[in-house]
């Protein structure tokens, strides 16, 4: 079946712009997760989702970033006032569920490149 | 603050050998994950830990589990080309027991694989 879709694939911004990156998850996953992944590094965690909710959005860096997932399945992460140090790949997952008892696997799609000019 | 560390960092290896790749992590987890990028590529998943002595294996690749140690192995078994990519462990400690799914990632291990 599809996977996880991400769009746009890449996004080049001006400084001091607002973007908005979107995730598709697999149908029928309730968790979905965004990462943020610097060149060289692994990826960080940002905010996951439960449903409608956000169940940890401790990875967010400060209150530029945001996230939503308005219907519990369609996200979009959104990024006020955008810095040059924002740039990185930004990686969305979704798994099964998630919580206390799940063991799921995260599967992540295939990220939009973020530039900062 | 949980710390995830992966040694070596870069691996050059040439077909036919093995080698083991580590992760250690710096707070208790029973939960820990292995997966594979590729260049410009997503993260592909390749193992489950999901308790202490757990062992995986899938082709060339094993992982393991020590909770005790807080110690999680990637054997390479005759490592071969297609192999090369950039693989990552990662560790998930919950959010204060109630709830889980917030990975943290080691630094990755970038393994070349030579002819």
């Amino acid at each position: 079946g599809a996977g996880v879709s991400q769009t746009p694939s890449n996004k080049v911004t001006e400084k001091g712009k607002y973007v908005e990156l979107r995730c598709d998850p697999i149908s029928g996953h309730t968790a979905l997760y965004w990462y943020r992944q610097s060149l060289g590094q692994g990826p960080e965690f940002l905010i996951y989702f439960q449903g409608t909710g956000a169940a940890d959005d401790s990875g967010l860096p400060n209150d530029r970033f945001f996230a939503v997932r308005p219907e519990g399945s369609v996200s979009t992460l959104k990024i006020q006032r955008t810095e040059r140090g924002d740039s990185a790949v930004y990686l969305c997952a979704s798994s099964l569920t998630a919580g206390y008892s799940s063991t799921d696997t995260q599967y992540f799609g295939p990220g939009t490149r973020l530039t900062v000019l | 603050e949980l710390k995830v560390e992966q040694n070596p960092l870069f691996l050059s290896m040439q077909e036919g050998k093995n080698y083991t790749i580590y992760c250690n992590y710096s707070t208790t987890s029973d939960r820990l994950y292995w997966y594979r990028q590729d260049p410009g590529k997503s993260l592909e998943s390749l193992f489950v830990l999901l308790s202490n002595g757990a062992v995986k294996q899938e082709g060339r690749l094993m992982a393991s589990l020590d909770t005790k140690a807080r110690l999680s192995t990637l054997h390479i078994t005759a490592a071969v080309h297609d192999l090369s990519a950039t693989y990552f462990c990662a560790v998930d400690i919950g959010a204060g027991g109630t709830s889980y799914g917030k990975l943290t990632f080691g630094q990755g291990t970038i393994l070349t694989v030579h002819p």
